[in-house]
């Protein structure tokens, strides 16, 4: 299995606080992503990096920023979150940005916001 | 904007039925992936397909692309418990490796 770890798996927030989302990889994967799941929808692209400081907005960037200081780490914070928010948060790596490169999963951060 | 359709979103069966999961867009894309998602996990890839019309088996699975490149269909021949899961499709593009995915097909397979 890729290495691949998300940070915390579970946690429970109030609206109005920031939230910081960890992804961690082993693999030295140049390409990093994060998705938010929810029920009907599938999973949603929310951010993406192609490098060191080399960021991007997926289809659902509206509250969220990311950062990437080193090629393992690569955050997501919501800096007030809100209930819409509440959601399953994934970070998945890709070795390169071509077509048909497969991604691959860590396991998830469930994220509730009351 | 991009989407998938993925239908259908639940689908029970006994074991030994077989079954087909449609993918559907207006879009082209450059390649269509498959994944498997259990409770509590990420999705798993199981394919990739990237020619029109391709088609991959993997042992009971069958994995089709449109000859399009604008629809893909997954088909299992005699479910079994196992097969259990959430299968998501994922289409690609060449812009950083985005995927966009279909909104998920809930198979649960009864003994």
């Amino acid at each position: 299995d890729a290495g691949i770890t998300q940070s915390p798996r579970h946690k429970v927030t109030e609206t109005g606080t920031p939230v910081t989302l960890r992804c961690h990889q082993t693999e030295n994967h140049r390409y990093m992503y994060w998705y938010r799941q929810d029920p009907g929808h599938g999973l949603r692209l929310i951010h993406y990096s192609y490098g060191v400081k080399d960021t991007d907005k997926g289809e659902v960037s509206d509250g969220y920023s990311v950062s990437r200081s080193k090629t393992e780490d690569f955050l997501l914070t919501l800096e007030s979150a809100t209930s819409s928010q509440t959601s399953v948060y994934f970070c998945a790596i890709s070795e390169s940005g071509g077509a048909g490169q497969p991604q691959h999963f860590g396991d998830g951060t469930r994220l509730s916001i009351l | 904007t991009q989407l998938l359709e993925q239908s259908p979103q639940f689908l029970s069966i006994q074991e030994g039925e077989n079954l087909t999961v449609y993918c559907n867009s207006s879009s082209v894309f450059s390649s269509l992936q498959w994944y498997r998602q259990e409770p509590g996990e990420g999705p798993v890839l199981l394919v990739t397909v990237v020619t029109g019309g391709e088609v991959k088996k993997l042992k009971r699975l069958t994995f089709q692309f449109g000859d399009a490149r604008k629809d893909s269909s997954l088909h299992i021949t005699a479910a079994q418990p196992g097969d259990t899961g959430l299968y998501l499709c994922a289409g690609g593009d060449n812009q950083g490796g985005k995927l966009i995915f279909g909104q998920g097909t809930e198979l649960s397979v009864k003994p």
